[in-house]
Formats: C-alpha cells, sequence, structure tokens
C-alpha cells in the first residue's frame, strides 16, 4: 500500500521561501514507473496542480507558478521535495503530494502552510 | 489552458437516488484525458476515474464515467451515506493540468 506523507513548516513569512518534503512509502521513486506531483488547495476552494518531478530529476511546472517553484527528489531517501518562493498570502493552503504526473491515484493528507507575519 | 466548468455547484439529494455530475470544458480535451475526485472534508481527494471511464482500483460500480471532446459526466448510480461529499473533475490532456472548482453532493 502506497503511502506519501508531507512534512514541514506550518507557517511562513512573506516573502520567504516555503520548504515541503514528501515521504513515500510502498514504493520506490527510483522505480521510474511514475511521476510524483505537488497540488495545492486554498481554504474553502479548489485544487491546483503545482508541478512533477521524475525519479531522474527531471521537471515539469504549472507556467502560473513557474519562477517561483523548484520540485527536487531524493531517491536514497525516497523523498521528494516543493520550494516556492517569495511567498504572499495568497499561497496559503494545503499542500498534497501525490503520485503520478496526469491524474493521481494516491495522495499524502496534506499540509496546511500559512503565509502570515 | 483548459477551463473546466461543473455544474450544478450544488446537488442535492437523498440516499438511495442518482446522482449526475456534469464537468464541460473550454477547449477538447484530448484522449479523453478527464479524471473525477471525491473529497471529503478534512480529507485529501480519491481518485474515482481515469479516462473518462475507468473505475480506479476499489471503487464501487454505482460510480461511473463517460463524456469525450468537452463534455464529460460522472454518475452515481445510487447514492449511499458516504457519496455526500465534494466531486471535482480533472483534465490531463494538455498542460497545465486544471481542476473544475468541484460539484457538492449533499444530503436533501
Amino acid at each position: 500500500q502506497v503511502q506519501l506523507q508531507e512534512s514541514g513548516p506550518g507557517l511562513v513569512k512573506p516573502s520567504q521561501t516555503l520548504s515541503l518534503t514528501c515521504t513515500v512509502s510502498g514504493d520506490s521513486i527510483r522505480s521510474g514507473d511514475y511521476y510524483w506531483s505537488w497540488i495545492r488547495q486554498p481554504p474553502g476552494k479548489g485544487l491546483e496542480w503545482i508541478g512533477y518531478i521524475y525519479y531522474s530529476g527531471s521537471t515539469y511546472y504549472n507556467p502560473s507558478l513557474k519562477s517561483r517553484v523548484t520540485i527536487s527528489v531524493d531517491t536514497s531517501k525516497n523523498q521528494f521535495s516543493l520550494k516556492l518562493s517569495s511567498v504572499t498570502a495568497a499561497d496559503t493552503a494545503v499542500y498534497y503530494c501525490a503520485k503520478g504526473g496526469y491524474y493521481f491515484d494516491y495522495w499524502g493528507q496534506g499540509t496546511l502552510v500559512t503565509v502570515s507575519s | 489552458e483548459i477551463v473546466l466548468t461543473q455544474s450544478p455547484g450544488t446537488l442535492s439529494l437523498s440516499p438511495g437516488e442518482r446522482a449526475t455530475l456534469s464537468c464541460r470544458a473550454s477547449q477538447s480535451v484530448s484522449s479523453s484525458y478527464l479524471a473525477w475526485y471525491q473529497q471529503k472534508p478534512g480529507q485529501a481527494p480519491r481518485l474515482l476515474i481515469s479516462g473518462a471511464s475507468s473505475r480506479a482500483t476499489g471503487i464501487p460500480d454505482r460510480f461511473s464515467g463517460s463524456g469525450s471532446g468537452t463534455d464529460f459526466t460522472l454518475t452515481i448510480s445510487r447514492l449511499e451515506p458516504e457519496d455526500f461529499a465534494v466531486y471535482y473533475c480533472q483534465q490531463y490532456g494538455s498542460s497545465p493540468h486544471t481542476f473544475g472548482q468541484g460539484t457538492k453532493v449533499e444530503i436533501k
């Protein structure tokens, strides 16, 4: 059974960088069978795909966030990470990591990140 | 960017009734690359359907998806108490992958 778990600070100050890590168990990122994604959901609103990464490190980002997003992978730890720079209150959301680069068949429980001074 | 518009915004039904949810795309979704998800309060979305009509592993057969091009439908044949939730469609035929705004299925 594949499980994903997000971790990272729940509070980030405006203009700083949001950093989250997703730890995968029950599957190996290195297997190369899937892409691995980040998706976010502002409180009470809909879902927004942020981007995905392959085990090789190749990435694809949502153009609306591309200038501020970096997704990286650490296959030795079976983890992948998200960095979002220059955050504002509009980046306050529940951030999910998920298995898949097209549709998403396994999701983490999500972690709320609030941008506030 | 493909915009997905879901209707209705809220659907009020009783257990045992049939639910029909619509998802309309601003451009044709290539190869019917459309998925449906169910989300309950405080939980992550759960994949129900991919490829417009293929049920994900473990999804009951009361859930069915259909459609192509710009018009897609999720049907729940007989609502069970656990089916009351928000449903999202998502297209992955072109980048960026986009989601609809959701349809809430609530108990009447």
